[in-house]
């Protein structure tokens, strides 16, 4: 089956330090990746959609000088946390899609818990 | 505006049945996901419904209702296992996927 690799799973970092978390697509090609967010006990939440070669779309409120994306190829893609303050601690999780969009669904990669001291 | 409404929480035994339900309104319709997520991992896909009817998978099955906006997840023989939350999603005429605040399902012996 499709395999998305994320990766750090676990950063602790000191406030005002950048973190870039990876997301891979190991066993086919993402023209479509996705980045969510996700607080304890409460569902996921879309913060952009990573499209391969062009600029991220972000959604409503979420600031895109924060959270960096790049898609610099097909199986990867990248969100840049800059200058990360204790607020943007959270679960973070990619997601690709196999295929066309249609019924495919999203695969998603172990997530990374970030906690910004 | 899009609405996904599921219950927050359920209790069932070990070894019964349970049924999640989910409604929705969305601008469109290009099918409804369910995935599974255990606390503290990332969600993993169950099932996909985009014609109306039952889609049996093992021992979870999900039915779809496109007219009433309606669907069900499943779950036979609960084991401990099963405790997890479980998410329903729903995809847009953008094909955009929506997200419901997921059901949490505790299992007990």
């Amino acid at each position: 089956g499709a395999v998305v690799s994320q990766h750090p799973s676990w950063v602790i970092c000191k406030s005002g330090t950048s973190v870039k978390i990876e997301c891979r697509s190991l066993d086919f090609q993402a023209t479509t990746m996705f980045w969510y967010r996700q607080f304890p006990k409460q569902s996921l939440m879309l913060m952009a959609t990573s499209n391969e070669g062009s600029k991220a779309t972000y959604e409503q409120g979420v600031e895109k000088d924060k959270f960096l994306i790049n898609h610099a190829s097909l199986t990867l893609s990248t969100l840049t946390v800059t200058s990360a303050h204790p607020e943007d601690s959270s679960f973070y999780i990619c997601s690709a899609r196999d295929g066309e969009v249609g019924g495919q669904p999203q695969h998603f990669g172990d997530g990374t818990r970030l906690s910004i001291l | 505006g899009q609405n996904i409404d599921q219950p927050t929480e359920m209790t069932a035994t070990e070894g019964a049945i349970v049924q999640i339900n989910c409604t929705y309104q969305t601008s469109g319709f290009n099918g409804l996901f369910w995935y599974q997520q255990h606390a503290g991992e990332a969600p993993t896909f169950l099932s996909y419904n985009v014609l109306d009817g039952l889609e049996e998978k093992g021992r979870f099955s999900s039915f779809l209702s496109r007219s009433k906006g309606y669907s069900y997840l499943l779950l036979k023989e609960l084991q401990m296992k099963d405790s997890a939350s479980y998410l329903c999603a729903v995809m847009d005429s953008n094909y955009q996927l929506i997200w419901g605040a997921g059901t949490k399902l505790i299992i007990k012996p």
